[in-house]
């Protein structure tokens, strides 16, 4: 099983700044089978972007992913109030299909 | 649009069995294995395992392997997943998805979440 551990747990930060997570794979993630996800409280997780860089449908371009193999990174270039939520990672390309703890980014 | 709708929440006595239905529509449902993730309070999500419409076949994740059966009614386009023998563990929100069968797809469409409380 490959596990997920994203840092930092909590990021805090203001409107306008840039926001920068961290996933890191126990093991290598084929093909870059590497999604992440936005939830917000009472709902269901959204996908941001998958194949580590692609972003999903309507999703903005302040959103953006890279890495490969063992280190993935997503980074919001500026926060907008509605960015402001739970991040997680998952890797899609072998069962069990794992996730991250998850990183909030709060308003500082 | 693709679009998942779920049953209503559900509050279980310990020891009890609960079954949460998910509805699809949007798209052809024997086209895409649907798979069930759960999340228990502040908890991250958990990949339960997925349902092939077409044959019924499933696959468990271990950690849910033996409490958890997961069914469809093709003619419904409805997917269902049951918890059996329920313990105060599995107070979480249980989501249903999609990916397209054989391939590694993320999950973009997702149910709105059944919560599942079990307290005596």
């Amino acid at each position: 099983e490959i596990v997920l551990t994203q840092s930092p747990g909590t990021q805090s930060l203001s409107p306008g700044e840039r926001a920068t997570l961290s996933c890191r794979a126990s093991q290598s993630v084929s093909s870059s089978y590497l999604a992440w996800y936005q939830q917000k409280p009472g709902q269901a997780p959204r996908l941001l972007i998958y194949g580590a860089s692609s972003r999903a449908t309507g999703i903005p371009d302040r959103f953006s992913g890279s890495g490969s193999g063992t280190d993935f990174t997503l980074t919001i270039s500026r926060l907008e109030p509605e960015d402001f939520a739970v991040y997680y990672c998952q890797q899609y390309g072998s069962i069990p299909k794992t996730f991250g703890q998850g990183t909030k980014v709060e308003i500082k | 649009q693709v679009q998942f709708v779920q049953s209503g929440a559900e509050v279980k006595n310990p020891g009890a069995s609960v079954k949460v239905s998910c509805k699809a529509s949007g798209y052809i449902f024997t086209n895409y294995a649907v798979h069930w993730v759960r999340q228990a309070p502040g908890q991250r999500l958990e990949w339960m395992g997925w349902i092939n419409p077409v044959n019924g076949n499933t696959h468990y994740s271990q950690s849910f392997q033996g409490r958890v059966t997961f069914t469809r009614d093709t003619s419904a386009t409805t997917a269902y997943m049951e918890v059996s023998s329920l313990r105060s563990e599995d107070t979480a929100v249980y989501y249903c998805t999609r990916d397209l069968f054989g391939s590694s797809e993320p999950f973009e469409h997702w149910g709105q979440g059944t919560l599942v409380t079990v307290s005596s």
